[in-house]
């Protein structure tokens, strides 16, 4: 069974692009999260979604944006990228988003110059 | 604020040599305490949750304990194989807070 799957795997980007990064959940899930990590810190929440609905945001400027798909798949948007953006982006889905545990994609690395 | 905490930061230790990792938490609406395993440059790998204060889960050298206040991983006669970052998270309504994870090295 496919467990999350994420793209791409690594993107360079200059400050001021803008970054799409998407995510395909396991089968069966309806909820999807977004987390980011910089180095040597724990995933950071960023946003929820649940049936196409956003249901968390997590302290994160309004560069950061994300849509949930009518197959559970989720898209995060980052605009006028800055250099502490940077980091780790993790997809996670779960069943129903709260009393269900996540589970994580591989990741999308993103390197801004 | 929610508030997650792991000690020790980094661990060592010889391969057999038992020991526990701590991840403590504030303790307000709390749905769930997740551990998670997490290789250099991956996402994190699901381990166990734990819901109720006296549950335990195992697997394989892996024990998860929890208490009101905080949890504990214990790895029994650890293997090279479990050298990774271990990361403890709670949940709360619909998102997980984490620690910083504690990184742990096996020496053969």
């Amino acid at each position: 069974d496919a467990g999350v799957t994420q793209s791409p795997t690594h993107l360079i980007k200059t400050r001021g692009q803008h970054v799409t990064l998407r995510c395909s959940p396991i089968s069966g899930h309806k909820s999807v999260s977004w987390y980011q990590q910089v180095l040597g810190q724990g995933p950071q929440f960023i946003f929820q979604y649940y049936e196409k609905e956003e249901r968390g945001r997590g302290n994160f400027p309004d560069r950061f944006s994300a849509r949930q798909f009518p197959n559970y798949s989720s898209e995060l948007n980052v605009n006028a990228l800055l250099l502490g953006d940077s980091a780790l982006y993790l997809c996670a889905s779960s069943l129903d988003g709260r009393s269900s545990e996540q589970f994580f994609g591989p990741g999308t690395r993103l390197t801004v110059l | 604020e929610d508030q997650v905490t792991q000690s020790p930061e980094a661990l060592r230790l010889q391969e057999g040599e038992s020991s526990s990792l701590n991840c403590s938490y504030t303790v307000s609406g709390l749905r769930g305490l997740f551990w998670y395993r997490q290789d250099p440059g991956k996402g994190p790998e699901f381990l166990f949750t734990l819901y109720s204060a006296g549950e335990e889960k195992e697997k394989e050298r892996l024990k998860a304990t929890l208490t009101k206040k905080e949890s504990f991983l214990h790895i029994t006669a650890p293997k090279p194989e479990d050298s990774a970052t271990y990361l403890c998270a709670r949940g709360i309504r619909e998102k997980l807070t984490f620690g910083t994870g504690t990184r742990l090295t096996i020496i053969p």
